[in-house]
């Protein structure tokens, strides 16, 4: 079955601190796609990254950073110097390959509540 | 208009209600998706319509039906809802045919239930 896990519920940091939000995913499929979203206090989920489980090269993007781990199942964000802009909570999420064409379903984990203190 | 928008952003209603939840993509996309989110669950996928066919129904209670007119618009009509019912719903599209491409969503409906 798959599943998305984000153990951290909330967070709390000063703003210029390094974040980590960690993401354990399980699949039995070995053709999968994970991604991140930021979801403001607006309530629109905003897509930061596709990952597909071939692709284990790490990327960044500005002061995020993305590490793929397959051996461990696991597809953490970090935030460089973290400004109180990026106060969001944010999930990941997991899509399984479908035969045919078909749409494949986002799951999502819980979502890890971010807050930068000025 | 841009992206995917959502109407109205906050609906309050009574148990013996009849109401209507609208969705609009100016993506050019053909797949849209209603999720809910709840303070206790997180997004709950709800449907999911592919070309304008309803290709997932994810056990969701009868009194929430959707509708898909055409590839850019998704309604949710709700009736006799209850109070458990109170969250953010959510749309959201993509192209369809690949589990690879991204979903956008709009910024939701607050809904509650009296």
């Amino acid at each position: 079955a798959q599943k998305v896990t984000q153990a951290q519920t909330e967070i709390s940091v000063v703003e210029k601190e390094d974040v980590t939000l960690d993401c354990v995913y399980e699949t039995r499929d070995t053709t999968y796609y994970l991604f991140w979203y930021k979801q403001p206090p607006s309530g629109e989920l905003v897509f930061l990254i596709r990952r597909n489980s071939f692709d284990e090269q790490n990327e960044i993007s500005g002061r995020y950073s993305w590490n793929f781990q397959k051996s461990t199942s696991s597809f953490n964000f970090t935030i460089t110097a973290s400004q109180v802009v990026d106060s969001a909570v944010y999930f990941c999420a997991l899509s399984e390959y479908q035969d045919g064409g078909s749409q494949g379903n986002l799951i999502f984990g819980k979502g890890t509540k971010l807050s930068v203190k000025p | 208009e841009t992206g995917v928008t959502q109407t109205p952003r906050h609906l309050v209603m009574g148990m013996t209600n009849k109401k209507s939840l609208k969705c609009e993509q100016h993506l050019g996309h053909n797949a849209m998706y209603w999720y809910k989110q709840s303070a206790k669950k997180p997004l709950e996928l709800m449907f999911v319509y592919s070309l304008e066919e309803r290709v997932e129904n994810n056990s969701v209670p009868s009194r929430f039906s959707p509708e898909c007119p055409n590839s850019s618009h998704l309604f949710l009509h709700l009736h006799t809802l209850q109070p458990e019912d109170s969250a953010l719903y959510l749309c959201a599209s993509s192209q369809a045919g690949n589990s690879y491409n991204e979903q956008f969503f709009g910024p939701g409906t607050r809904l509650t239930v009296l």
